[in-house]
């Protein structure tokens, strides 16, 4: 089984500053790890995604992410936020070899200010 | 990318009634289903996952004859309350995995009940 464990529940940033929303994982298998926003009342949509390779991961709306095996950790990156960004984040993990269930973390809530 | 649509996006209903929320992929076929619940300001809770043709699995401590899952078809999966209270109110979420790639899944829009 795994488990992700988000440990900020809220995130204050002024537009234009980066930010780093912070992920962990465990798990006692190889794992895919996501990350998904979620703006108020519509579904999740995904950002990033880890299954193998480069530990660095580019997604959308300048997004990215880096796997640390070692920290069991998956941060979630961008360089300059806008206002748009403002969301909640989620972090996902699953097994690895596809098919496998995700687990979600209890999400970080981003909010961008002017 | 593949679209998952989730239908009605609110819905409203009286106490003793029951609700049908409808989940499809419209460019894929997904081959399995997954039904979440999510209440404010929370994660999202796995209730269950559907494969086509066969019962869904459900969670420890979801009742299967309260969320009624169907998964008749490779593009449809149907949730339903059954005899909704309020304390079903919630967003509800599916997502489905795309049989080929069976990486990643992709998340419908979502449905807020509302039992008054």
């Amino acid at each position: 089984a795994q488990s992700v464990t988000q440990l900020d529940s809220q995130v204050p940033v002024f537009e234009e500053a980066p930010v780093e929303l912070r992920c962990n994982y465990s798990s006692s298998v190889s794992v895919y790890l996501f990350w998904y926003v979620q703006y108020p009342n519509q579904g999740l949509q995904l950002l990033l995604k880890y299954l193998s390779g480069s530990t660095l991961v580019k997604g959308i709306n300048g997004f990215e992410a880096e796997f640390n095996k070692s920290q069991t950790s998956f941060h979630l990156r961008k360089p300059s936020v806008h206002i748009s960004d403002t969301a909640e984040y989620f972090c996902a993990v699953s097994g690895a070899g596809g098919g496998n269930k995700l687990t979600f973390g209890t999400g970080t809530q981003l909010k961008v200010e002017l | 990318g593949a679209v998952v649509s989730q239908h009605p996006s609110r819905v409203i209903c009286k106490s003793g009634t029951s609700v049908k929320i409808e989940c499809r992929s419209l460019d894929f076929q997904a081959t399995t289903m997954f039904w979440y619940r999510q209440f404010p300001k929370q994660s999202l809770m796995l209730m269950a996952t559907s494969n086509e043709g066969s019962k869904a699995t459900y969670e420890q401590g979801v009742e299967k004859d309260k969320f009624l899952i169907n998964h008749a078809s490779l593009t449809l999966s149907t949730l339903t309350v059954t005899s909704a209270h309020p304390e079903d109110s919630s967003f509800y979420i599916c997502s489905a995995r795309d049989g080929h790639s069976n990486t990643e899944a992709f998340f419908g829009q979502g449905t807020r009940l509302t039992v008054v």
